[in-house]
């Protein structure tokens, strides 16, 4: 089956940790988001990536960190920099060549900081 | 700047009665519209898109949505709603400037009774 998977689904943070999030996915699409998301604030944009070696930040990229070696994957990095990390986060991917395809999703990570 | 508001954080409707979910934008020229659905925990669903053409959209589970170009507004409705309806819906509109950047509302909790 595509899809998108996003792992851990549960996450817990000490103060002071790094943490890396996974999103894998196998639909052949070229472009991948990461979004943050908070009770009554909607979906906040924290990175892109239209293709592999390439991405840019979002409205709130300030904390995170991500990569993309590779087309499948685009991982997310909490930084120790980031102040309020618990939230959820989903990641999304699109096909690109067609400029108004829809976004798929994965089924989110919830991080707690503990 | 590119923006969806979603008026209402919560709708409430008795299950077998139509459903509206209201959402309005805010963009120049033409849009590029979506609605999502979230369940608890879980990431969005793609249910319609608006591009161009028939104003009234349909889309997945009998939603449809139709757009207004003249009180911008892109409204989701349902004409006999089911408990399983109940959900947190997103509006999101695509950024003219820039295509992989999608803009989301604040999202609407549905709740269907019995």
């Amino acid at each position: 089956d595509g899809g998108i998977t996003q792992s851990p689904k549960y996450l817990f943070r000490k103060e002071g940790q790094n943490v890396t999030l996974s999103c894998e996915q196998n639909l052949n699409h070229d472009a991948m988001y990461w979004y943050r998301q908070d009770p009554g604030q909607g979906l906040r944009l924290i990175y892109y990536s239209q293709i592999v070696n390439d991405f840019q930040k979002g409205d709130i990229a300030e904390g995170y960190s991500v990569s993309r070696e590779k087309k499948e994957s685009f991982p997310l990095t909490v930084t120790s920099a980031q102040k309020n990390p618990t939230a959820f986060y989903l990641c999304a991917s699109r096909h690109r060549d067609n400029e108004v395809t829809e976004a798929f999703f994965g089924q989110g990570t919830r991080l707690t900081v503990v | 700047a590119q923006s969806v508001a979603q008026p209402e954080d919560q709708v409430n409707v008795a299950e077998g009665n139509p459903l509206t979910v209201k959402c309005t934008y805010s963009v120049s020229g033409n849009p590029y519209l979506f609605w999502y659905v979230q369940y608890p925990n879980r990431g969005l669903q793609f249910l319609l898109k608006y591009i161009t053409g028939d104003n009234l959209v349909k889309g997945s589970y009998g939603f449809e949505a139709e757009f207004n170009k003249s009180q911008t507004s892109f409204h989701l409705k349902k004409p006999s709603a089911l408990v399983s309806d109940s959900a947190l819906y997103f509006c999101a509109v695509r950024d003219r400037d820039n295509f992989n950047k999608f803009y989301f509302g604040s999202g609407t909790k549905l709740n269907v009774k019995p």
